[in-house]
């Protein structure tokens, strides 16, 4: 079975700084990766999804992420945080569930950015 | 825009009164999923359609049940809600069950249980 780990459930950086959000994966075929973001109140949306094309994998609102199969990571990056970017983040693999996929999801990680 | 829209956003019911959440999606995708998203918590799924097709998570309570009685509509039904369903239930769909296919969520409804 598939599963994903995220380091760091609460994660805080300054406006304009780094944002580095971890997930490592455990995948005993090549993975389909995804990360989601959730602000307060509202459902998940895509911010990107690592399919078997390139390991480096440009999202929305300015975010990518590295698949790095040596590491068994997929970590969120974005080079300069903004006060819009708090929210809870949450790294997912799909896996199957009978004839279908589902997706297996880490606990999330949930960031704030400080003025 | 194509999209998942989820009612109501918010839904208040008794101890032991049956509760109806509805999802609806212009996308045309096959596959409506079900989550419950209890605070600070991954979401969980509770089942998934596959066009007519039902699965059931294997540690879903038989409190709760789904329909889908066309392609566009998912109910997600709650027969007698206890104190631990109030939660966030997210409904979600994806094109088809080929790899790599994203879920695209509505925006959840969330329930009180007083």
């Amino acid at each position: 079975a598939q599963s994903v780990t995220q380091l760091g459930s609460h994660v805080s950086v300054s406006e304009g700084a780094l944002v580095l959000l971890r997930c490592n994966y455990s995948s005993s075929v090549p993975p389909y990766l995804f990360w989601y973001v959730q602000y307060p109140n509202q459902g998940l949306q895509l911010l990107l999804k690592y399919t078997s094309a390139a390991t480096l994998v440009k999202g929305i609102n300015g975010f990518e992420a590295e698949f790095k199969k040596s590491e068994t990571s997929f970590h969120l990056t974005k080079p300069s945080a903004h006060m819009s970017d708090a929210a809870e983040y949450f790294c997912a693999v799909s896996d199957w569930a009978g004839n279908n996929r589902k997706l297996i999801w880490g606990l999330g990680t949930s960031l704030a950015v400080n003025p | 825009d194509a999209m998942v829209i989820q009612n109501p956003r918010y839904q208040v019911t008794q101890f032991g009164k049956p509760v109806t959440l509805s999802c609806s999606q212009t996308l045309n995708h096959n596959v409506m999923y079900w989550y419950q998203q209890k605070s600070s918590q991954a979401p969980k799924l509770l089942f998934h359609y596959y066009d007519k097709d039902f699965n059931n998570e294997a540690d879903t309570p038989d409190n709760f049940q789904s329909r889908r009685p066309n392609t566009s509509f998912c109910f997600l039904d709650i027969r007698s809600p206890g104190l631990g369903d109030a939660a966030m239930y997210l409904c979600a769909t994806s094109k088809g069950s080929q790899s790599g296919q994203p879920q695209h969520f509505g925006d959840g409804t969330r329930l009180s249980i007083l």
